[in-house]
């Protein structure tokens, strides 16, 4: 079925290094993802999104690949701070529809260690 | 606010009592989301509105779920009968409506079933 995963549910570094979070996803239909951060206690926030005719995007200090052929997605967090310490979740989209429904993975925890 | 607002913020109650959970999108926001967090999980979808059209309901998990949304804002979301799996983090979000972009999220209302 389809379906939006991760490779690595923990995550821990070191303040200052950069991190790389990865995500599988099985739709390959899917043309639209986006990676939220979440906050304990809070809800999920927009971090960066990208559509399927690109293979890179950037942001500030973040940078998000799109693998269409493995059907992998990763969040690249340069220079990781202690504020970055959260849940990451990818989202996926298959757009064209009526509807727009993400559908989300498990997460995975980034700790950041000072 | 400007935000996407939910309550209550922490409900608890006794299995097989009927429990409300209120949502106000940020004004202008055409679309409506419901998700549903269970400890240390990702973000199951659960229903969506957009506009006046019918909502996709297809991820309410059983028949004791409904929601609904007057007048194209305020939404409620109602679980009846409550059971001890309905212990979660429900999270509401809103966006412009478009294909693809992003979802605001509220905070979540934590329901506890004892």
């Amino acid at each position: 079925g389809e379906s939006v995963g991760l490779h690595l549910p923990t995550l821990s570094v070191q303040e200052g290094d950069n991190s790389i979070i990865n995500c599988a996803y099985s739709n390959s239909a899917s043309d639209y993802f986006i990676w939220y951060k979440q906050e304990s206690g809070k809800g999920p926030q927009f971090i960066i999104d990208i559509r399927s005719n690109m293979d890179k995007r950037q942001g500030q200090r973040v940078t998000v690949l799109l693998n269409k052929t493995v059907k992998h997605l990763s969040l690249q967090i340069a220079a990781t701070q202690p504020g970055d310490s959260a849940v990451y979740f990818c989202a996926e989209n298959k757009s064209g529809g009526s509807n727009y429904k993400l559908t989300f993975g498990k997460g995975t925890l980034l700790t950041v260690n000072p | 606010g400007a935000g996407v607002s939910q309550s209550p913020s922490n409900k608890v109650t006794e299995k097989g009592k009927d429990v409300e959970l209120r949502c106000d999108p940020i004004s202008g926001h055409t679309a409506l989301y419901w998700y549903r967090q269970s400890l240390g999980q990702g973000l199951e979808f659960l229903i969506y509105f957009q506009g006046n059209s019918a909502p996709d309901k297809s991820g309410l998990p059983s028949d004791r779920f409904s929601a609904e949304r007057t007048g194209g804002s305020v939404s409620t979301l109602t679980i009846q009968r409550t059971q001890q799996e309905d212990s979660a983090v429900y999270l509401c979000a809103s966006s412009l409506g478009r294909v693809t972009g992003e979802l605001f999220f509220g905070e979540g209302s934590r329901l506890t079933v004892l």
